[in-house]
């Protein structure tokens, strides 16, 4: 039962532009959420987080926005650059409990 | 401060072969954790260990055994090779407990012919 979900696999963006990738889950009890971003051959690292307390939350070109009513979750990066071609994990935690993580968006930025 | 460190980078394996994994964090933190990451899977937890001297299942457990050496290591056998083992594992560790950021260790790419 995948509790955290990323139904686009893959996004293409032009530099430039605005990325933004989706993270659904069905777990009402998730009280905090993450994205993780992950270059190949490297470990994922972490991005930004939100509580479900808000619902939205800022870090420069990357802003988080949470629609608990829709347990819907998104990753805004303007404007995207180059280096912003990765791998995507949107990840969620139960308090108190471990993190579960999605399936992942591979990202692609295009010059 | 090397963050967590992950050896061997690479393996190879026959099937029925028997490998350990190693992992070591040098952040002080509490909690460690082995997963793998496949083709269309995600991230998937094979083990965790929430602190120094317990270790739990995670979502895919089987085939593998971990221990928590001391707080700073965290291995993963595989007693037995089986193709389906063939993955990137990461180790990670998180400083505030088992809810909160982790960081990831670079990986190990590990074949299983």
């Amino acid at each position: 039962d995948q509790q955290v979900k990323q139904n686009s696999p893959s996004l293409s963006v032009q530099e430039g532009r605005i990325s933004i990738l989706n993270c659904d889950y069905t777990n009402s009890m998730f009280d905090y959420f993450l994205w993780y971003k992950k270059y190949p051959a490297e470990g994922p690292t972490f991005l930004i987080s939100i509580s479900s307390i808000k619902d939205k939350n800022e870090d420069g070109r990357f802003t988080v926005f949470l629609n608990k009513s829709a347990k819907h979750l998104s990753l805004h990066i303007v404007p995207s650059q180059p280096g912003d071609s990765a791998v995507y994990f949107c990840a969620a935690r139960v308090r108190n409990e471990k993190l579960t993580f999605g399936t992942g968006t591979r990202l692609t930025i295009i010059p | 401060n090397a963050g967590v460190t992950q050896t061997p980078k690479f393996q190879v394996l026959k099937t029925g072969q028997s490998m350990t994994l190693q992992c070591a964090q040098d952040m002080n933190h509490n909690s460690m954790y082995w997963y793998r990451q496949d083709p269309g899977m995600g991230l998937r937890l094979i083990y965790y260990s929430a602190s120094e001297g317990t270790t739990d299942k995670g979502e895919v457990p089987n085939g593998y055994n971990v221990s928590r050496l001391n707080k700073r290591e965290f291995s993963l056998r595989l007693e037995s090779a089986a193709p389906s083992q063939t993955s990137v594992y990461f180790c990670a560790s998180s400083g505030q407990g088992i809810s909160y950021e982790q960081y990831f260790g670079p990986g190990t790419r590990l074949t299983v012919t």
